[in-house]
């Protein structure tokens, strides 16, 4: 079992539809991430959150739109996705990402495998 | 790009042998870290090494770094069937957000 849940595990969407994408932690951090994953490739970051603000989006194209509605919680809103955007979604978490003194390492949910017919 | 690069991209080895996988970086880091992902899962940390150590030990792993060279290693001693995951470096380079950047990963396949 992981620290850090996601919800749902499976997503299969057309591409006019809206779903999200959510996330839950409860360690206390106050740094959340997106990483989209291809097969046999290293995650790809895509947001970052810190104190619950948008801190860096890695020219993601604006059919992904995040949301931190709390310390705990982190979403990504989709809507009219494409085919290239099947992927592993994960979302990570990590005490802060600013101060080195407390670099700690990200906690990995086990992600939202997304398929876009 | 400071994106570590894993060598094997792939490793098959029996059960009880030890594992080597190598990672290779470009600019100064403040920290190396190795996660292992096991297939349809999200990433598990295994183990940080600051800029300022040469090695470090968790369990069976061993991770060493040598600045000077911008490289660092990961052995799993006495492999098992369960360690068949893949493998990434992550680094965050110096004076930069300390945001980790993964490496492309070394896939491990340990046959029982």
């Amino acid at each position: 079992d992981t620290e850090v849940t996601q919800t749902p595990k499976h997503l299969v969407m057309g591409m006019t539809n809206k779903k999200s994408l959510k996330c839950e932690q409860h360690m206390g951090h106050r740094a959340m991430y997106w990483y989209k994953q291809k097969a046999k490739k290293p995650p790809e970051l895509m947001f970052v959150y810190s104190y619950e603000k948008l801190s860096i989006n890695e020219s993601v194209p604006s059919r992904f739109s995040p949301e931190c509605p709390n310390s705990s919680l982190l979403n990504l809103h989709l809507h009219a996705l494409q085919p290239e955007d099947s992927a592993l979604y994960l979302c990570a978490s990590s005490q802060d990402f600013r101060d080195i003194s407390s670099n700690q390492p990200q906690h990995f949910g086990d992600g939202t495998r997304l398929s876009i017919l | 790009s400071q994106q570590g690069e894993e060598d094997p991209q792939a490793l098959s080895i029996q059960e009880g042998e030890n594992a080597t996988m190598n990672c290779s970086y470009k600019t100064s880091i403040n920290n190396l870290q190795w996660y292992r992902q096991n297939s349809g899962r999200g990433l598990v940390h295994l183990i940080l090494i600051r800029s300022n150590e040469r090695e470090k030990h968790s369990g069976r792993l061993r991770v060493t770094l040598d600045t000077s060279k911008k490289s660092s290693s990961l052995l799993i001693t006495a492999s098992r069937a369960a360690d068949t995951a893949s493998y990434f470096c992550a680094t965050d380079a110096s004076g930069g957000s300390y945001i980790p950047t993964f490496g492309r990963g070394t896939s491990l396949i340990v046959h029982p």
